[in-house]
């Protein structure tokens, strides 16, 4: 089954603690992407990646950290969590960028105390 | 300032009836829209995409329309199902797709 798999999906940390949320897919797609939603905002592109060691900043890269050592993974760092980070998170991947169907995770909520 | 904006955050439309959800976009480079549903504690899931070259795209009963000069498109749902009631997001690409944003969603809700 296709499928894009974040984890953890819950997570409570306290400040200044550093987490790693993981995310993996299954359909062998360049480009993949981490997006914060907060309410009334939608959608924010945190990063993004078009392939294999290649990432590059989305609209609110600031406290994040990304990497893309393989082609089906694509975790996301925040190496010193504040609570403004408190928020619905989602990976997703496509075969290419934004002009094809993205495929996204459940989603992990993260509340940084 | 947002690039993607749909200005009504919530619809309430009965079952049957033809739900029209609302996108606006203010960067003319854009060339690629796309829309997506979003269930509670799911992941956002595609809808239907319309390319700039076209100004209608069709998928049973989901249709969107692009009206480029006016630079908005809007979602068509004939007839509506309670299944459909979800939030709706609007997204649009541009740059070869390495520009991709999304609007801040409307919540569509079909009464019985």
């Amino acid at each position: 089954e296709a499928q894009v798999t974040q984890n953890p999906r819950y997570l409570i940390t306290v400040t200044g603690k550093k987490l790693t949320v993981t995310c993996s897919q299954n359909m062998n797609h360049e480009y993949m992407s981490w997006y914060r939603q907060d309410p009334g905002l939608g959608l924010r592109q945190i990063y993004y990646s078009m392939n294999v060691e290649v990432t590059d900043k989305g609209d609110v890269p600031e406290g994040y950290k990304v990497s893309r050592k393989e082609k089906r993974n694509f975790p996301l760092i925040l190496e010193s969590p504040s609570p403004n980070q408190t928020s619905l998170y989602f990976c997703a991947s496509s075969v290419r960028g934004g002009d094809t169907e993205a495929f996204f995770g459940q989603g992990t909520r993260l509340t940084v105390v | 300032d947002q690039q993607v904006k749909q200005n009504s955050p919530s619809l309430s439309v009965q079952e049957g009836r033809i739900s029209i959800l609302n996108c606006d976009y203010t960067n003319s480079m854009f060339d690629y829209f796309l829309w997506y549903k979003k269930y509670p504690a799911e992941g956002p899931t595609f809808l239907i995409s319309i390319s700039s070259i076209k100004d209608k795209n069709e998928d049973g009963r989901f249709t969107v329309f692009l009206n480029k000069s006016a630079k908005h498109l809007s979602l068509h749902i004939v007839p509506s199902q309670p299944g459909d009631s979800a939030v709706y997001f609007c997204a649009a690409s541009g740059n070869y797709g390495q520009n991709f944003v999304f609007g801040p969603g409307t919540r569509l809700s079909v009464l019985p």
